[in-house]
């Protein structure tokens, strides 16, 4: 069986300062990884994934994230926030050769003006 | 482009009503649907998915069932509501599970069961 733990509900961070968002995953096998943000009353928005390759991945809004095969991590970064990126964010994982994903419990960012 | 919808996008039902939300996909064939609830603005729980037209896997038991009348139409219903069927109810779908392509999500129907 797959997990996502997001260990953070809630995480606050002043605007212009460097955000992480953190993600580790247990797996049995090669894992697709995902983020994804939600603001309020919205479907999730996708802003990233990780299928192979470079470990280092961009994706919208400024945001990356790292794969880390021997931390079996995913953490969301982003260089300066903004206070529009405050939402929830959700980690998700998903195997090869399979479509259903398996979510974190999400954790909400706030960034302070 | 593909675009998915979802409707209605709110909806208050007493308890022991009847339920139907129902989600479409264009611009694509065949997709994987998926339907979620999210409780409490928080975690995802995937209640029912479905490979092709009338192939619905469930993965919750529970007081609501799903059904795919048409390739893109995927609904979920139920016959008699409770309390706890309220939540933000989410669409999904996806192009095909061997690819590595992503899940994209509708914006939601908000369920209030009073």
């Amino acid at each position: 069986a797959q997990s996502v733990a997001q260990p953070e509900d809630q995480v606050n961070v002043a605007e212009g300062n460097p955000l992480t968002v953190k993600c580790t995953y247990s797996v049995s096998g090669n894992p697709y990884l995902f983020w994804y943000v939600q603001y309020p009353n919205r479907g999730l928005q996708f802003l990233l994934k990780y299928i192979t390759g470079d470990n280092l991945v961009k994706g919208s809004y400024g945001f990356e994230a790292e794969f880390n095969k021997s931390q079996t991590s995913f953490h969301l970064k982003k260089p300066s926030a903004l206070v529009s990126d405050s939402a929830l964010y959700f980690c998700a994982v998903r195997l090869t050769g399979y479509s259903t994903l398996t979510f974190g419990k999400g954790t909400m960012l706030l960034v302070s003006p | 482009s593909q675009t998915i919808h979802q409707w209605p996008a709110t909806l208050v039902q007493p308890v022991g009503s009847p339920l139907s939300l129902e989600c479409t996909v264009e611009g694509t064939s065949n997709p994987n649907l998926y339907w979620y609830r999210q409780a409490a603005g928080r975690g995802l729980q995937l209640l029912f998915y479905s490979v092709g037209i009338g192939q619905i896997s469930s993965e919750v038991p529970q007081n609501l069932s799903a059904s795919r009348p048409q390739d893109r139409q995927f609904i979920l219903s139920s016959k008699k509501l409770l309390l706890s069927d309220s939540g933000f109810y989410l669409c999904a779908w996806i192009k095909s599970a061997t690819s590595t392509d992503t899940q994209y999500f509708g914006p939601g129907t908000r369920l209030t069961v009073l």
